[in-house]
């Protein structure tokens, strides 16, 4: 069965390092997600991805963020200067329509 | 603030029992609802979704949804060990494909 994939599984980084957090989608998926999870609190949505362009993005999706679809698999994340509370599990996730299939995470460590 | 209210629990129930979980959602706008379990340390996994009122199921799980009384509810069947997670409640408002979640909620399965 597809799945999302995500690398890698745990990033350490110093604070106002940039890192990258990679996503390959399921193939035929045509909408791309980033949520992110810090320990002990909900999913929060960041920013949603169509047609190679951002559809959505939430209030935590500022400056500091970006997304890329740099060929026809890969879905990235980007936090150019990384601060304490950026620490959290990222999720991407993909979908054909509404239904949203996550994986398994990158938990990002920021010290 | 569209807020996703779930009970936190935790909820325990004997193995063979019918779990019950409960949401609810502020916004009057949303349009899909979704039900995902999530392990400790794991990321979200879809259960099922609903958009019409009244009852779905899916195999030992039936979700329903009461958009007058802005309530959604999963009932699992014959409950297992292996069910003990944390259930989330999701919905999407008619502005996008955004899922906006509850804190979720603990359920544990006794033998």
């Amino acid at each position: 069965e597809p799945e999302v994939t995500q690398t890698p599984s745990h990033q350490v980084t110093q604070m106002g390092q940039e890192v990258i957090l990679h996503c390959v989608p399921i193939s035929n998926h045509l909408y791309f997600y980033w949520y992110r999870q810090i320990l002990g609190q909900k999913v929060e949505f960041l920013v949603s991805f169509y047609n190679n362009e951002i559809s959505e993005k939430s209030e935590i999706f500022d400056d500091q963020f970006s997304v890329e679809r740099p060929d026809g698999s890969n879905f990235t994340l980007k936090i150019r200067s990384t601060k304490l509370e950026d620490s959290a599990m990222y999720f991407c996730a993909s979908s054909y329509d509404i239904e949203q299939f996550f994986g398994p995470g990158t938990r990002l460590t920021v010290l | 603030q569209k807020e996703v209210e779930q009970n936190s629990g935790p909820l325990s129930v004997p193995e063979g029992a019918i779990a019950s979980l409960n949401c609810t959602y502020s916004d009057r706008g949303s349009q899909s609802f979704f039900w995902y379990r999530q392990y400790s340390g794991k990321s979200p996994e879809l259960i099922m979704f609903i958009y019409s009122n009244g009852d779905k199921e899916d195999g030992r799980f039936t979700a329903q949804l009461n958009k007058a009384s802005q309530y959604v509810s999963l009932l699992i069947r014959d409950s297992q060990p292996s069910d003990s997670a944390t259930y989330l409640c999701a919905v999407i408002s008619n502005s996008g494909y955004a899922l906006n979640f509850g804190k979720g909620t603990s359920l544990l399965v006794t033998p």
